[in-house]
């Protein structure tokens, strides 16, 4: 199946403060979503791009299909953005399941 | 309106117990799924039904069954438990299997003592 890979696993900031988290994977996908787990457990669907790129506020996402990658930009952070978040990509051909990556910790100090 | 809907959200209960959780979605989508959450965040497809059909049947232990009575409910039912089985369970759906985008319940903490 296909691997998935995020960078960096921990990342601590200052609010005010810019972040990329990566996502690398090891095949073809007909799809690909960025998750949100907030600190009480609740998986936010934050992007749903399985290629080119998309903006919701202070949040943006690229996918590049063809290399295999996604990034998510977090741009002048807050508190509120701390948490884990997940990329998920579904592999190309008849595979029907999203594969999550083990995700990167988020922690927004102010 | 919540979209994918799990009850219960918090289960305690005794090794050996059965249990069931009950997921519904009010989105209209053909797919439903079961992911597990272990103690390290990982999250873990084990079951999909689409159109009350299972499509994907991951490596689970016989003790957990999947059940579709229409496309908008899948519930999830664990025999004999065991203390490995605490972990978060979460119940999502997308109109098409792995091709469109799959929104999650807020999953059911399983605590087994």
């Amino acid at each position: 199946g296909i691997q998935v890979e995020q960078s960096p696993p921990d990342l601590i900031l200052q609010e005010g403060a810019n972040s990329t988290l990566r996502c690398n994977f090891s095949d073809s996908v007909n799809n690909l979503q960025w998750f949100h787990q907030n600190p009480w457990g609740q998986l936010i669907n934050l992007f749903y791009i399985p290629s080119g790129t998309k903006q919701n506020g202070r949040l943006s996402a690229t996918t590049v299909a063809t290399e295999r990658y996604s990034l998510l930009y977090i741009s002048s952070s807050q508190t509120t953005d701390s948490g884990v978040y997940f990329c998920a990509p579904t592999g190309g051909g008849s595979n029907y399941k999203l594969t999550f990556g083990k995700g990167t910790l988020l922690t927004v100090n102010p | 309106d919540t979209a994918v809907s799990q009850t219960p959200k918090y289960l305690v209960t005794q090794m050996g117990n059965d249990k069931s959780i009950k997921c519904e979605q009010n989105l209209g989508h053909d797919t439903m799924y079961w992911y597990k959450q272990d103690s390290k965040k990982f999250l873990k497809i084990m079951f999909s039904y689409n159109n009350k059909e299972l499509i994907i049947n991951e490596t689970v232990p016989n003790r957990f069954s999947p059940k579709s009575p229409d496309k908008a409910h899948l519930n999830l039912h664990i025999n004999s438990l065991e203390l490995g089985d605490s972990a978060v369970y979460f119940c999502a759906s997308s109109q098409v299997a792995g091709k469109t985008e799959a929104f999650f319940g807020q999953g059911t903490r399983l605590t087994v003592v």
